[in-house]
């Protein structure tokens, strides 16, 4: 199974902070790496496929990068409805497998 | 509205069974692969089982297999997860969520694009 590993785990920032999460794979996944954002209580809600591609609807300072083993998620300017746990998901071979998530809070 | 609605999630004694059931709406289910995530009590996601659009291909995680079984039923546009012999570390939130592919040059993309809100499966005695 391929391991997905975010770091960090929990992160403290402000409103209008740069904020970057990233994601590692066990082995090489090219670019077939999705992001999800969970607010409390609710399902999760897909932010990105393909490592980069946004979903529709999704505001654009959220930005993606890397293939094979390093991704990175990216919030170029924090906003209030910005705080969750985001996770990564690899979607390379069965069994799909997630990162461990990344809480973003509030400093 | 294109919504999944989960239901049949409950308190259940260890070994027990449960059906779970995700009933879709506004779009064509039959075209779409599905999936059953998980989620226990504070922790993070889980892929547990994976169905074909037509119902002939199935997956599940290790953790899961021969106890829980995954089906589909088009033509009420329902996605089902049979569940035997549970668990107390089988209790979580249980999604349905659709899985999108996106073809490019070599290949598709796959993704989770719909979630339903999930139903709670307890585990104890």
């Amino acid at each position: 199974d391929i391991q997905m590993t975010q770091s960090p785990s929990s992160l403290s920032a402000s409103v209008g902070d740069r904020v970057t999460i990233t994601c590692r794979a066990s082995q090489s996944i090219s670019r077939y790496l999705n992001w999800y954002q969970q607010k409390p209580g609710k399902a999760p809600n897909l932010l990105m496929y393909a490592a980069s591609t946004l979903e529709s609807g999704v505001p654009s300072r959220f930005s993606g990068s890397g293939s094979g083993t390093d991704f990175t998620l990216t919030i170029s300017s924090l906003q209030p409805e910005d705080f969750a746990t985001y996770y990564c998901q690899q979607s390379y071979s069965t069994p799909w497998t997630f990162g461990q998530g990344t809480k973003v809070e509030i400093k | 509205e294109v919504q999944l609605v989960e239901s049949g999630g409950g308190l259940v004694q260890p070994g027990g069974s449960l059906r779970l059931s995700c009933e879709a709406s506004d779009f064509t289910f039959s075209t779409y692969e599905m999936n059953w995530v998980r989620q226990a009590p504070g922790k993070g996601l889980e892929w547990v089982s994976y169905i074909s659009s037509s119902g002939s291909t199935m997956y599940s995680a290790d953790s899961v297999k021969g106890r829980f079984t995954i089906s589909r039923d088009n033509a009420k546009n329902s996605l089902y997860l049979q569940m035997n012999s549970l668990r107390a570390e089988d209790t979580a939130i249980y999604y349905c969520a659709r899985e999108k592919e996106t073809a490019h040059d070599s290949g598709s993309w796959w993704y989770f694009d719909l979630w339903g809100r999930g139903t709670l499966v307890t585990v104890s005695s």
